[in-house]
């Protein structure tokens, strides 16, 4: 069982850069998050899906672009990427609130 | 703005002892307090979780200590082994799930 699938699983961009990350659950979740990841900074919430069809923004969402797909897929776009989001990207997804969050492996990006 | 406070930052256990890591949160509104343990090049997974109605909560080696008074919380491991070396992060969860900053843990043989 795959649960949470990223990919990929690393990419360098140039300033300026866009790019999709993409992400999908086969666990029947309603619920889908992307979570950044950075030294000293724990996990930041950059948007989150509650359920299909809504999209609502996190701690750190400027810069970043969602779109739930449908049910299983969850992406999140960089349109014009810079340094300052070079990190690792979690997506992950739960069954609702205050229930455990599934992750996947991450995407290291680096921006160039 | 820190939600969710994590210490120490990295913590060193002889195998064998007992690992403690403390985390506090301010917002009374959080009704679950999960535990996620990461090794490199791995996403969190979820460890333990306990729910502000219970003080303690016991899964093998693992423990949170909960104190719904001091609004803290804690993780021990006991006996800890080289194998649990890794990240681990307390978090909040009120609608969605708010992280400490992470406790690095190495156990040393």
């Amino acid at each position: 069982n795959a649960g949470v699938t990223q990919t990929p699983k690393f990419q360098v961009l140039k300033t300026g850069q866009s790019m999709t990350l993409q992400c999908a659950q086969d666990m029947n979740h309603n619920s889908m998050y992307w979570y950044r990841q950075d030294p000293g900074m724990g996990l930041r919430l950059i948007y989150y899906s509650a359920s299909e069809g809504t999209t609502d923004k996190g701690e750190v969402p400027n810069g970043y672009n969602v779109s739930r797909l449908n049910k299983r897929e969850f992406s999140l776009r960089l349109e014009s990427a810079a340094p300052s989001q070079t990190s690792v990207y979690f997506c992950a997804s739960s069954s609702g609130t205050a229930y455990g969050y599934t992750f996947g492996s991450g995407t290291r990006l680096t921006v160039v | 703005q820190q939600q969710v406070k994590q210490s120490p930052q990295s913590l060193i256990v002889q195998k064998g002892g007992i690992s403690i890591i403390n985390c506090a949160y301010e917002n009374t509104a959080f009704d679950y307090f999960p535990w996620y343990q990461q090794f490199p090049g791995k996403g969190p997974a979820l460890l333990i979780a306990i729910r502000p109605d219970v003080s303690e909560k016991k899964e093998g080696r693992f423990t949170i200590s909960f104190n719904k008074s001091a609004k803290q919380f804690s993780l021990h491991i006991m006996d800890s082994q080289p194998g649990d070396s890794a990240t681990y992060f307390c978090a909040a969860d009120f609608q969605k799930l708010v992280f400490g900053t992470g406790t690095r843990l190495l156990v040393s043989p």
